[in-house]
C-alpha cells in the first residue's frame, strides 16, 4: 500500500539558508509524487509534482525536488529561504487514480 | 476566479446532530474529495467522486456520506456527529485520475 513518510514535524532555517524538507515514500508501482504547501487557515497549494521523465523537478517560488527512485525519497529544497516561506509543506503520493496520500506535515519556520 | 467554495468556515455542533458541510466548484473538474486534517495525521481521505452520479470510499469513512448530483456540488454529510470528527475538513478537485488536486479553505469543525 502506498504511503508517505515526512522526516521532521518541524524544520527552522534563517533567513538565505538552504531549505531541506525530507520525503520517503512506500508505493507497488512507478508514482506520482506532488508537494503541497498550506499557509495559516488555507487550503493547500500545489508547488510542484513528478510524473514521469525528468526526475529533477522545478516548482513555484524557487523551490525544487528530486525523484531518487533508488533511495524512494522525493526531498524539496529551495537553495535561499525566505519569510514569505514559512508554512507548513505536504508530500503525497498517489499510485492510482483518486487515492492521493499524505504525509503527516512539515512544519517550515524560517528566522530573520 | 473562485475555484472551490466550503461553507460554513467554522461551525460548533452539539453530539448526536446532524451536519452537511457543502462544497461547490466551478472549474468543472470532474473528480472532487472530502479530507480531513488532524494534526500529525495529515490530510486523510474520506470518500470521493470520479464523475457526476458516482461516489467512492476513501481512507476514513466511517460516520460519512457524501452525494454527487452535478459536476458542481459535493456536499459530506455527518449523520450523527461525534466529538472525534472535531477536525478541518477540505473539499478538493481534480481533473481525474493522478493529476494534481485544487482545495478549499477548508471548514473547522467542533464536535461537542
Amino acid at each position: 500500500a502506498q504511503s508517505v513518510t515526512q522526516l521532521g514535524s518541524h524544520v527552522s532555517v534563517s533567513e538565505g539558508a538552504l531549505v531541506l524538507l525530507r520525503c520517503n515514500y512506500s508505493s507497488s508501482v512507478p508514482p506520482y509524487l506532488f508537494w503541497y504547501v498550506q499557509y495559516p487557515n488555507q487550503g493547500l497549494q500545489l508547488l510542484l509534482k513528478y510524473t514521469t521523465g525528468a526526475t529533477l523537478v522545478k516548482g513555484i517560488n524557487g523551490f525544487e525536488a528530486e525523484f531518487k527512485k533508488s533511495e524512494t525519497s522525493f526531498h524539496l529544497t529551495k537553495p535561499s529561504a525566505h519569510m514569505s516561506d514559512a508554512a507548513e509543506y505536504f508530500c503525497a503520493v498517489s499510485e492510482r487514480a483518486n487515492d492521493m496520500r499524505f504525509g503527516a506535515g512539515t512544519r517550515l519556520t524560517v528566522k530573520p | 476566479i473562485a475555484g472551490i467554495t466550503q461553507a460554513p468556515t467554522s461551525q460548533i455542533l452539539a453530539a448526536g446532530r446532524r451536519m452537511t458541510l457543502r462544497c461547490t466548484q466551478d472549474m468543472r473538474h470532474n473528480a472532487m474529495y472530502w479530507y480531513r486534517q488532524d494534526l500529525g495525521l495529515g490530510l486523510r481521505l474520506i470518500h470521493y467522486s470520479n464523475t457526476a452520479g458516482t461516489t467512492g470510499k476513501g481512507e476514513v469513512p466511517d460516520g460519512y456520506s457524501v452525494s454527487r448530483a452535478n459536476t458542481d456540488d459535493f456536499p459530506l454529510t455527518l449523520a450523527s456527529a461525534v466529538p472525534s470528527q472535531t477536525s478541518v475538513y477540505f473539499c478538493a478537485s481534480s481533473t481525474g485520475g493522478n493529476t494534481e488536486a485544487f482545495f478549499g479553505q477548508g471548514t473547522r469543525l467542533t464536535v461537542v
